[in-house]
């Protein structure tokens, strides 16, 4: 059974650091794997989608990497800012299935 | 603006009333789901509809049922509700194929008391 994990839960940062989120699953038969931004009381934003053929994608100032031998994805944040506090989560597609399984994903607060 | 919408945002239950929550995208998508999220639990998928005419359990489907009731829309139903049952509740859809990710609706917050 697939099972996605989010280490660590909650991460604070003042601005302006570079910071790296990560997540690991199980099973290294997946599809593909996304991350997701939510706001407190909000839906769940896209940010990435990794193909399981994939190395890395990047957008903006986020770059997320994938190594599915090890189960492992992270996703960098370059030049922190308040408004990148949230919570990030993960969810991976694994192979032959139409649903994501998500973690339980990272509180991340950046300080001004 | 394209995308996933739920109907209603908030709502409030006393235990054993029933209601049913919609969700409908203007995306084209063949598939869509139904998640809850609990505190300390991250989503977990109640059920889904691979396309339009099917439907199928996911972890968490007792107490639910779905109607998959056109390409559009996909509602999830409780028939008599109960206090386990409050929680934010997510649609989601998407294409149909392995290189697409989903799109998230905006969640209702239903409380059971």
């Amino acid at each position: 059974k697939q099972e996605v994990t989010q280490i660590p839960a909650a991460l604070s940062v003042p601005e302006g650091e570079n910071l790296v989120l990560n997540c690991s699953f199980t099973d290294s038969a997946i599809y593909n794997l996304q991350w997701f931004r939510q706001d407190p009381g909000k839906g769940l934003t896209s940010l990435l989608l990794i193909q399981s053929s994939q190395r890395e994608q990047t957008s903006g100032r986020l770059n997320a990497s994938l190594d599915k031998s090890s189960g492992r994805s992270t996703l960098y944040i370059a030049a922190s800012q308040p408004g990148d506090s949230a919570t990030y989560l993960c969810a991976v597609r694994a192979s032959g299935t139409y649903k994501y399984i998500f973690g339980t994903g990272t509180r991340l607060k950046v300080l001004a | 603006n394209a995308g996933v919408t739920q109907t209603p945002k908030f709502q409030v239950l006393k235990t054993g009333q029933s209601m049913t929550l919609q969700c409908a995208q203007d995306m084209n998508h063949n598939s869509m789901y139904w998640y809850r999220q609990d505190p300390g639990m991250g989503l977990r998928l109640i059920y889904y509809s691979a396309s339009e005419g099917t439907t199928d359990k996911g972890e968490v489907p007792n107490g639910y049922n779905v109607s998959r009731l056109n390409k559009r829309e996909f509602s999830l139903r409780l028939e008599s509700a109960a206090p386990s049952q409050t929680s934010v509740y997510f649609c989601a859809s998407s294409v149909v194929g392995v290189g697409y990710g989903y799109t998230f609706g905006s969640g209702t917050r239903l409380t059971v008391v």
